[in-house]
């Protein structure tokens, strides 16, 4: 069972935007652990997007964007894309169980 | 342009042992990267198995840490993974991925393990 809960889904008609969160807690998010997010398309393994809560790799639309407060992170998608259908994760570290930690992941869907 | 391949058997009976080598072309395993084992049950969420630094040093996840085991081979450029005692609740597509500072910043295509008698 996942430390990093998403909601299962979200979904938007093109060109809106979505938000995903990730809820963590004081031994992860919250102790200052940086946090993540992949973008996994369906039958592909999955690729970075955002990196340190918020900067983007070279190659991703600037339609992708993090933030973090607290205990929690986010993950903004604006401009909404069919290809942007896929399951987002995030990631970060957790101090009580001395590694790394996935979230529960969620589902984009374009409408 | 830097890439990891994961190989190993597709079908492993338990409560064997399942191995899983993944192979660095285009870098050296000795440079400054962690290198992680990630798994995914069909259907479900990424789950972090564990990581190695080129040095030996190891970090297991605790649920899997006493059947884990993650080495590398310098001489052949690549890591591995072993996970013994395996059940059918082990059957997942298999990552290895370069840990960038502290995000997976490249990944393999994955490998499917089917745990079955």
């Amino acid at each position: 069972q996942s430390v990093l809960t998403q909601p299962p889904s979200v979904s938007g008609a093109p060109g809106q935007r979505v938000t995903i969160s990730c809820t963590g807690s004081s031994s992860n998010i919250g102790a200052t652990y940086d946090v993540h997010w992949y973008q996994q398309l369906p039958g592909r393994a999955p690729k970075v997007i955002i990196y340190g809560n918020s900067n983007r790799p070279s190659g991703v639309p600037d339609r992708f964007s993090g933030s973090k407060s607290g205990t929690s992170a986010s993950l903004a998608i604006t401009g909404l894309q069919a290809d942007d259908e896929a399951d987002y994760y995030c990631q970060s570290y957790d101090s009580s169980l001395s590694g790394r930690v996935f979230g529960t992941g969620t589902k984009v869907t374009v409408l | 342009q830097v890439q990891l391949q994961e190989s190993g058997p597709g079908l492993v009976k338990p409560p064997g042992t399942l191995s899983l080598t993944c192979a660095v072309f285009g870098d050296s395993i000795s440079s400054s990267y962690w290198w992680s084992w990630v798994r995914q049950p069909p259907g479900m969420g990424l789950e972090w198995i564990g990581e190695i630094y080129h040095s030996g040093v190891t970090n297991y996840n605790p649920s899997l840490k006493s059947r884990v085991t993650i080495s590398v081979d310098k001489s052949r450029n690549q890591l591995s993974l072993k996970l013994s005692s395996v059940t059918a609740a082990d059957t997942a597509v298999y990552y290895c991925a370069r840990i960038d500072r502290a995000y997976m910043g490249l990944w393999g295509q994955g490998t499917l393990v089917i745990v079955s008698s």
